[in-house]
């Protein structure tokens, strides 16, 4: 059972906007940064979005992410078949004093 | 360009050690957290362990403590993760990654199974 629940799958269409959600609580996303990973299939992970909304040098900007209270969200607009992979949301737990994850989403492109 | 090239997963007994290294290139190593993060077949993501530039802070999942110890050499660029009385859950693809905020960038995985 991981500490942040994210929905175990999602998926769209080609050029659909899709949502991932990421609940937390007071000693995680409530208080902490939110990071965004995706992950292809048999690659590693790499990072998406870092402090809540930010997005890494080569991110295209279809990708967002946002934060309100103890949830998180990872936006894709334009959604294309490349896009198809596993995504983790992440944040540092102030009571477990360790980084907690999601426990992944993965997303189909129909 | 920053690459991260762990080695020394493989086959160990329950009970058995093993030591994972990772050697960085493309970015000033000794300015930088480093982590180790697992993935265990068909699961999700679990923080490991964490260290500080200096090797003066070290920060470890309740799970592995007392049994794994992360360390780093600056002068060889090279994070380690001492690997000690292992359990079958630890069968694992084990990542090394720097942090610069918690995961910026993260090498390609070794492959560590715990098996009789």
């Amino acid at each position: 059972q991981s500490v942040l629940t994210q929905p175990p799958s999602a998926s769209g269409t080609p050029g659909q906007r899709v949502t991932i959600s990421c609940s937390g609580s007071s000693s995680n996303i409530g208080s902490q940064y939110v990071y965004w990973y995706q992950q292809l299939p048999g690659t590693a992970p790499k990072l998406l979005i870092y402090r809540n909304n930010q997005r890494p040098s080569g991110v295209p900007d279809r990708f967002s992410g946002s934060k309100s209270g103890t949830s998180a969200s990872l936006a894709i607009s334009g959604l294309r078949s490349e896009d198809e992979a596993d995504y983790y949301c992440a944040a540092w737990d102030d009571s477990l004093s360790a980084v907690v994850f999601g426990g992944g989403t993965k997303l189909t492109v129909l | 360009e920053v690459q991260l090239v762990e080695s020394g997963g493989g086959l160990v007994q329950p009970g058995g050690s093993l030591r994972l290294s990772c050697a960085a290139s493309g970015f000033t190593f000794s300015r930088y957290w480093m982590s180790w993060v697992r993935q265990a077949p068909g699961k999700g993501l679990e923080w490991v362990a964490n260290i500080k530039e200096d090797g003066s802070e070290k920060y470890y999942v309740d799970s592995v403590k007392g049994r794994f110890t992360i360390s780093r050499d600056n002068a060889k660029n090279s994070l380690y993760l001492q690997m000690n009385s292992l359990r079958a859950e630890d069968t694992a693809v084990y990542y090394c990654a720097l942090s610069i905020t918690i995961f910026d960038y993260w090498g390609q995985g070794t492959l560590v199974t715990v098996s009789s």
